[in-house]
């Protein structure tokens, strides 16, 4: 079984400050790792995803995360937060490779206070 | 505009009806996905086809179907509505099965009354 599990459904930083969205993963398989990205009142975007070419995934935005098999963690950071990043993210995982039958993670909320 | 187009936009039924919901893919993408968002679900997959086939399915339910026509654009039947099934549905598109990026439509917002 697969699945996923962020820490804290909201995150409060600063304007400039490091963004830190922490994803754990459980996997019996060696996992593919997606982040979205949902604006409020809109459809959702894939940031990024992991597919075990690289551990540092960079993805649209400034955003970027790290695959580490040793903390079964998929974390998103981005430096330099902006207000314009204030939106809900979701990590995900599946074992397949592709899109199909990801399984979401329950979300978090980032707030950008200027 | 992430090129792929959901109709309608809104809609709200009673318990006990059907309803159908429209997806059209970017041009020139073969993967067409499902998905609800809900209060109380969260985000699930709920199908794939790819180029007219079905691929993988999630958590859908027995009452929701879907196709993918020739053209590519897919239908996604919801059938003896419950109030449960309120939710937010996506559609999304990738170039094929295990593409660089994938497309999400603006969503259908199902409310059932």
């Amino acid at each position: 079984a697969q699945s996923v599990t962020q820490l804290g459904s909201h995150v409060s930083v600063s304007e400039g400050a490091l963004v830190l969205l922490r994803c754990n993963y459980s996997s019996s398989v060696p996992p593919y790792l997606f982040w979205y990205v949902q604006y409020p009142n809109q459809g959702l975007q894939l940031l990024l995803k992991y597919t075990s070419a690289a551990t540092l995934v960079k993805g649209i935005t400034g955003f970027e995360a790290e695959f580490k098999k040793s903390e079964t963690s998929f974390h998103l950071t981005k430096p330099s937060a902006h207000m314009s990043d204030a939106a809900e993210y979701f990590c995900a995982v599946s074992f397949s490779g592709g899109y199909q039958k990801v399984t979401f993670g329950t979300g978090t909320k980032l707030q950008v206070i200027p | 505009d992430s090129g792929v187009t959901q109709t309608p936009k809104h809609l709200i039924t009673a318990t006990g009806q059907r309803v159908t919901l429209r997806c059209s893919p970017r041009s020139g993408d073969l993967s067409v996905y499902w998905y609800q968002q809900s209060l109380d679900q969260g985000l699930q997959f709920l199908i794939q086809y790819y180029n007219g086939e079905e691929r993988a399915k999630g958590n859908i339910l027995e009452r929701f179907s879907a196709q993918q026509f020739p053209d590519l654009h897919s239908e996604l039947n919801l059938s003896s509505l419950e109030l449960g099934d309120s939710a937010l549905y996506f559609c999304a598109s990738s170039a094929g099965l295990a593409s660089d990026t994938q497309y999400f439509g603006p969503g259908t917002r199902l409310t059932v009354l």
